[in-house]
């Protein structure tokens, strides 16, 4: 069965860079969620969309921005990259008419350095 | 803010023994769900409790959901060396769903 994919699986930037990070959720799917997970954390929500709606923010920082697109592929643009923003960022994907079930990608590592 | 709190944070069990991780939130849950992670891995969703005092089994795994719907519990009967991982609950409020702080689960051989 499909599931969600990020790319890319692993990113190195310096600091103030800017990063892209991409999801493609499963197939059908109206709802993405963006999570990070600092190391020994548990996942903290940043921002979902609903039907390519922003749904909620939570705590996504002022320097990052998402969006979804047309296909329901959803970006994460994150700018004046700082070292705390250094974790695994993982999408959701889930069929919010259905079991509401999250199913997770494999995540991004970012590294700042 | 919303707080999702687990305890205990780790649990070294020896393999056959039980374990049981606890989730309490500051507020009343839409519905809760669990997710086991392995390390290096991502979340993995195992169950979602919807209704006041409901109680779901998945073989070994007993998970149940306060009757005021701020609490929960997950019961793994008798630890084999595969059930190592972190075990997360992630309640929801509205749209968003915020992750218990999570449990980190041993097995000894």
């Amino acid at each position: 069965a499909a599931g969600v994919i990020q790319s890319p699986r692993h990113l190195i930037k310096e600091k103030r860079e800017t990063a892209t990070l991409k999801c493609y959720p499963i197939p059908r799917h109206d709802t993405v969620y963006w999570y990070q997970q600092g190391p020994g954390q548990d996942p903290q929500f940043l921002i979902s969309f609903y039907e390519k709606m922003q749904s909620d923010k939570g705590s996504i920082p002022d320097r990052f921005s998402a969006q979804q697109f047309s296909d329901y592929h959803s970006e994460l643009n994150m700018s004046s990259l700082e070292l705390g923003d250094s974790a695994l960022y993982f999408c959701a994907s889930s069929n919010r008419a259905g079991t509401d079930t999250q199913y997770f990608g494999p995540g991004t590592r970012l590294t700042v350095l | 803010g919303q707080q999702v709190m687990q305890i205990p944070q780790y649990q070294h069990v020896q393999e056959g023994e039980d374990f049981t991780t606890y989730c309490n939130s500051s507020t009343t849950l839409s519905n809760i769900q669990w997710y086991k992670q392995r390390p290096g891995g991502h979340p993995v969703f195992l169950i979602q409790l919807v209704k006041s005092g409901e109680v779901k089994k998945q073989k070994r795994l007993t998970f149940q959901f306060g009757e005021a719907k701020k609490n929960s519990s997950l019961h793994i009967t008798a630890t084999q060396t595969t059930d190592v991982g972190t075990y997360f609950c992630a309640g929801r409020w509205g749209n968003q769903f915020y992750f218990g702080t999570g449990t980190s689960l041993t097995v000894i051989p």
